[in-house]
């Protein structure tokens, strides 16, 4: 099962409005990340916030996470047409297997998809 | 993107047929590793390895395997190709374990069509 689940699935604004995208986890986590996906290429990291961490801001994007909630939200500011693309969180899940290497892999949820209208 | 390359890009085959999928690097990390994604499902991790002949099975690893004889290469095959791994297929990368705060480098895809 999805570790991570965005919300909304898709929201569509206008340039230069403010877009939230949300993400709900199940897991306690060591780090969540938020990548951005153009449509046809691949992945893309863009922040990282780690558990003991409450927000984070990364030029026009800011990331906030609440662990108590099991949920993070990444803003963008001042949206502009080239930020249309899917945005996925991403969290560190483990998974105390015996024999399993236990290096920490990403789990990544359904993705937002953004549509920045100029 | 630079550093990974996945081929082939695209390619379609025949139902139970095997198929061979290439993850590339150049960078040197140990960590690599194959989703797909599909609509609906987002990424699902498929395999993942954690060094040279190190490798272990994700959440959807039936009917697939991998081998890594090398550090850059990282290979998945599809046994016997259905039409329920349609999909696009990506590998990423990452230098040191997710779990210290490191992200993924991923490639461009490789769009499968199995007929």
């Amino acid at each position: 099962s999805q570790q991570g689940e965005e919300d909304p699935q898709a929201l569509s604004i206008q340039e230069g409005e403010n877009a939230t995208m949300n993400c709900s986890y199940k897991t306690s986590i060591n780090n969540l990340q938020w990548y951005r996906q153009n449509s046809g290429r691949g992945l893309v990291h863009l922040i990282l916030i780690r558990s003991n961490e409450r927000e984070k801001h990364s030029g026009r994007l800011r990331v906030t996470l609440d662990t108590s909630k099991k949920s993070s939200s990444l803003l963008i500011t001042a949206s502009r047409a080239a930020d249309t693309a899917s945005y996925f969180c991403a969290t560190d899940a483990r998974h105390f297997t015996l024999g399993s290497s236990n290096t920490g892999k990403l789990i990544f949820g359904q993705g937002t998809t953004l549509q920045v209208k100029p | 993107d630079a550093g990974i390359t996945q081929s082939p890009r695209h390619k379609v085959t025949e139902t139970g047929t095997p198929v061979t999928l290439r993850c590339h690097q150049t960078e040197n990390h140990r960590y690599m590793y194959w989703y797909r994604q599909d609509p609906g499902h987002g990424l699902r991790l498929i395999h993942y390895s954690y060094g040279v002949k190190d490798t272990d099975k994700g959440e959807v690893s039936d009917g697939y395997s991998v081998s890594r004889s090398k550090t850059e290469d990282f290979l998945l095959t599809l046994e016997s190709a259905t039409s329920s791994q349609t999909s696009v297929y990506f590998c990423a990368i990452s230098e040191r374990s997710v779990w210290t705060g490191y992200g993924y480098t991923f490639g461009s895809g490789t769009r499968l069509t199995v007929v």
